[in-house]
């Protein structure tokens, strides 16, 4: 699976959106992008995903370049309960199976 | 709740003692995962099941630890003669087939060794 870089840590406002940002210039063309995410003291929580088409759900919004080397999840209302790491994962789908965390990006909303 | 839950959420134990942990995944799900989170790290992938096959194994797992799914539904994670560096947050998931990516995750169970 190609690696990810993503910042470290940002903070965003409460009520404004959240711009969380991914790098992954070694995609392959068969690698989809998904995005967990692990609020304090729970398990990860799948977020969305897609291969090259922007994407959106309930949650959130995926922004995928259109190189697909890097893509961005927009939380489009952020609240307090929106603090948590954000992973951003690189796999094949149906083939392998394990997700590959890294470090992830530790958000912090504040009021 | 129809979530993944696991069994105990909690758990001391002292060095070289056994310990096993139990997950219940979501019933519709057939393939089952088991991962290891240390403090500030991202989870690690430790070994999956589809049904009651154990078909994928990391490096990580290693002749201390066990698991299984033996009627392809629960499974334990068990660890032998553990040691301080076990200790860990030990997170199940699991998923559908044909959706492998998209993992439930289930509250996990923190396990310290002292």
């Amino acid at each position: 699976d190609a690696k990810t870089t993503q910042p470290p840590s940002m903070d965003c406002a409460e009520g404004r959106a959240a711009n969380l940002p991914c790098n992954h210039s070694t995609i392959s063309g068969n690698e989809y992008v998904y995005w967990y995410r692990q609020i304090h003291s729970q398990g990860p929580q799948y977020i969305i995903h897609g291969l090259k088409n922007n994407e959106t759900n309930e949650m959130a919004s995926l922004i995928i370049t259109e190189d697909r080397k890097s893509s961005t999840l927009i939380l489009p209302h952020a609240t307090l309960r929106d603090t948590a790491v954000y992973y951003c994962i690189v796999r094949v789908t149906a083939a392998g199976n394990k997700l590959t965390f890294g470090g992830g990006t530790r958000v912090l909303v504040k009021p | 709740d129809t979530g993944v839950s696991q069994d105990p959420r909690h758990k001391i134990t002292k060095r070289g003692q056994n310990v096993t942990f139990r997950c219940d995944p979501i019933s519709e799900h057939n393939r089952l995962y088991w991962y290891r989170q240390t403090l500030g790290q991202g989870p690690e992938f430790l070994t999956y099941f589809q049904n009651e096959a154990q078909l994928e194994k990391s490096r990580l797992l290693s002749d201390r630890f066990s698991a299984e799914r033996p009627k392809g539904s629960f499974s334990t994670l068990e660890i032998q003669r553990t040691e301080q560096g076990d200790s860990a947050m030990y997170l199940c998931a699991s998923s559908r087939q044909v959706q492998e990516g998209t993992q439930y995750f289930g509250p996990g169970t923190r396990l310290l060794v002292l």
